[in-house]
């Protein structure tokens, strides 16, 4: 079955520097979209940004992920980590089933 | 604030109590799902709905929740038996159709067994 991938469970970065959060999957569907979640403390998960296209990069408020289906991965990107992006961010697939969600990862921005 | 409303926002109930939860899903989605995130903040999927119907569920759900949407009124997530390890945050989710930008949490049930 279909499978999403988050290697890290706590990604603690400071202030100013790039951020990487890491997302693979395994899924036997063709039609497929992936999204990125990010979810602040005692709030509902919301969409951060999302993708269908291979190999287009796709940003929203600072961050930025490109579909590599070749590498079936869809990591998650930020030139300048920014205190107010310490939260949770998981790494989604939607198909024709129940969308999938990776088992999260929690950023922690530092001073 | 989430278009998709749920309550309790906080449940606490003893071992062996049902326990419920609502959700209203956005307006014109007939789409929606209920996870379970655990402790380690671990999305498990429980079931969903379309409409009134249900479309996939997992053998937890089956056998000790038990779930409906029915129409003109909230879908409702009820555990018939409380356990332990049912503490955790129930997050209930709606879409046009589920595979879509539109996808909407709410902000969730907290049940705390004790």
């Amino acid at each position: 079955g279909d499978s999403v991938t988050q290697t890290e469970g706590l990604v603690t970065v400071t202030e100013g520097l790039p951020v990487k959060l890491n997302c693979t999957y395994q899924t036997t569907y063709l039609t497929i979209a992936f999204f990125w979640y990010v979810q602040y403390l005692n709030e509902a998960p919301q969409v951060l940004l999302k993708s269908s296209t291979d190999n287009k990069r796709t940003e929203h408020q600072g961050f930025h992920a490109t579909l590599h289906k070749s590498s079936s991965s869809f990591h998650l990107q930020k030139s300048s980590a920014q205190l107010s992006d310490s939260a949770l961010y998981y790494c989604a697939l939607h198909n024709n089933n129940a969308p999938r969600f990776g088992a999260g990862t929690k950023l922690s921005v530092k001073p | 604030n989430s278009k998709v409303i749920q309550t309790p926002r906080y449940l606490v109930k003893g071992q062996g109590q049902k326990a419920k939860m609502r959700c209203i899903p956005e307006k014109g989605h007939p789409v929606v799902f209920w996870y379970q995130q655990n402790k380690n903040n671990e999305f498990k999927f429980l079931i969903n709905f379309q409409n009134q119907e249900v479309l996939q569920q997992i053998d937890m759900t089956e056998k000790r929740f038990s779930a409906e949407c029915p129409s003109n009124s909230p879908c409702s997530l009820e555990i018939q038996s409380s356990e332990a390890g049912d503490s955790a945050l129930y997050l209930c989710a709606s879409s046009l159709s589920g595979t879509g930008s539109d996808y909407t949490f709410g902000s969730g049930t907290r049940l705390l067994v004790i």
